[in-house]
């Protein structure tokens, strides 16, 4: 099974700051099957980023995905209030899913 | 527009079994591949199985294999999933996810989620 490890753990910043944050996979993710989610307290993931790099239908342009093989990035441009939350990415690889332990982002 | 409703919360005693719905609207069952994730404060999103499309079949993770079931009902567009012998470490909040199956080419991640269902196993 594919360990997705997150970093950092917990990520402060202020609003309008960019954030960079990391998904390292244990071993290559097939067809770049490497999505992000973002949770709020009390709700569902809410799917961002599919295919290392597309946007879901409805997601601003300030999230944007890249990488490939084993290294992931999820950034945020310039960062909202309604920002401030979990981040989680998730890989499909030979009929096994895995999600990394996210990463918390909280206001500085 | 679609969406994922989950039965409500549920509590159950050491080794009893539970059995959590989810219904489709906004479209039929099956433009949907479901899948099911449990989320635990000490363990993150944990994927637990769903329906593979590409074999045809149900998968699980090999954690669960043998103590759960995930069945659909397309008369109802309603997806179950059973877990068996529960204890304490099975509780959790239970999603229902799902990705479309209807596309082109698959993205192999979760566009709609239900709102989750709490699990409380406890003697």
């Amino acid at each position: 099974e594919i360990v997705l490890t997150q970093s950092p753990g917990t990520l402060s910043l202020s609003p309008w700051e960019r954030a960079t944050l990391s998904c390292r996979a244990s071993q290559g993710v097939s067809n770049n099957y490497l999505a992000w989610y973002q949770q709020k307290l009390g709700q569902a993931p809410r799917l961002l980023i599919y295919g290392a790099s597309t946007r879901a239908t409805g997601i601003p342009d300030r999230f944007s995905g890249s990488g490939s093989g084993t290294d992931f990035t999820l950034t945020i441009s310039r960062l909202d209030p309604e920002d401030f939350a979990v981040y989680f990415c998730q890989q499909y690889g030979s009929s096994t899913i895995t999600f990394g332990q996210g990463t918390r982002l909280e206001i500085k | 527009q679609v969406q994922l409703v989950q039965s409500g919360a549920a509590v159950r005693r050491p080794g009893a079994s539970v059995k959590v719905s989810c219904k489709v609207s906004g479209k039929t069952l099956t433009a949907f591949s479901i899948h099911w994730v449990r989320q635990t404060p000490g363990k993150g999103l944990e994927w637990m199985g769903g329906y593979e499309p590409e074999d045809g079949d149900s998968v699980y993770a090999q954690k669960f294999q043998g103590r759960v079931a995930m069945t659909e009902d397309t008369s109802t567009d309603t997806a179950y999933m059973e877990l068996n012998s529960l204890t304490s470490e099975d509780t959790a909040i239970y999603f229902c996810a799902a990705e479309s199956v209807v596309r082109v080419t698959l993205i192999r991640a979760f566009e709609y989620w239900g709102q989750g269902a709490l699990v409380t196993v406890s003697s």
